[in-house]
């Protein structure tokens, strides 16, 4: 069965200070992994997008990792901000690498960056 | 949330009516989506349509309908047979690469409750 789990469920940090969130999968055939922003009441916003060959993609103070041999990848934040406060969605793509893609998501990490 | 609208925001139905959401987009894209998210849950698929006038059940179509009769414009609509219809409901699009990855671009989302 294809999953997606991450890891924390929540967490609370204070601004200014950087934090991991942990995404392993269970995802066949593996096209790419993606990370996305949500804040509360609002649609997820893309961060991040990497296929197999790529183990790491950078968007300002937000660093993905991908390691495809253990099947995980980490999101790292950097000075965060309280901006940053938000659920992070962990997303993989199964199947072919171009067309209709089916996509398997994770439940995020509730980030809460406190002043 | 791009060029992709949804409404309304909120949304109250009595049980036993079907009732309609809109989603529309100005990205020219090909491909629309439709979503469900529930606390606690990830995102899951609930129809998909690759080209206009043509659509897809997703996961958990049952109880849903779809129309794709314009490119910007795919409504969906909850009916009655739709036992747990009260979730927030989110749109997407993607340009529909058939050369990549193809990154869906998520609108603000609908909030349905059915009283």
């Amino acid at each position: 069965k294809n999953q997606v789990e991450q890891s924390p469920q929540s967490l609370i940090i204070l601004e200014g200070k950087n934090c991991t969130l942990q995404c392993n999968y269970t995802v066949s055939p593996f096209s790419n992994l993606r990370w996305y922003k949500q804040d509360t009441g609002r649609g997820p916003v893309s961060l991040t997008i990497m296929t197999f060959s790529e183990n790491t993609k950078s968007n300002g103070r937000y660093t993905a990792t991908l390691d495809a041999d253990t099947k995980q990848s980490s999101l790292h934040i950097t000075a965060s901000q309280l901006s940053d406060s938000a659920s992070y969605i962990c997303v993989v793509s199964a199947g072919p690498n171009t067309g209709f893609q089916k996509l398997v998501f994770g439940t995020g990490t509730r980030l809460l960056v406190s002043p | 949330d791009g060029g992709i609208t949804q409404s309304p925001k909120y949304l109250f139905r009595k049980e036993g009516q079907n009732v309609t959401l809109s989603c529309e987009q100005n990205l020219n894209h090909d491909a629309m989506y439709w979503y469900r998210q529930d606390p606690g849950q990830g995102l899951r698929l609930i129809y998909y349509s690759q080209i206009v006038n043509d659509f897809q059940k997703g996961d958990i179509a049952e109880g849903y309908s779809v129309s794709r009769e314009k490119k910007e414009s795919f409504p969906l609509t909850v009916t009655s047979a739709q036992k747990n219809p009260t979730a927030f409901y989110l749109c997407a699009s993607s340009i529909g690469s058939r050369a990549g990855p193809d990154t869906q671009y998520f609108g603000p989302g609908t909030r349905l409750t059915v009283l």
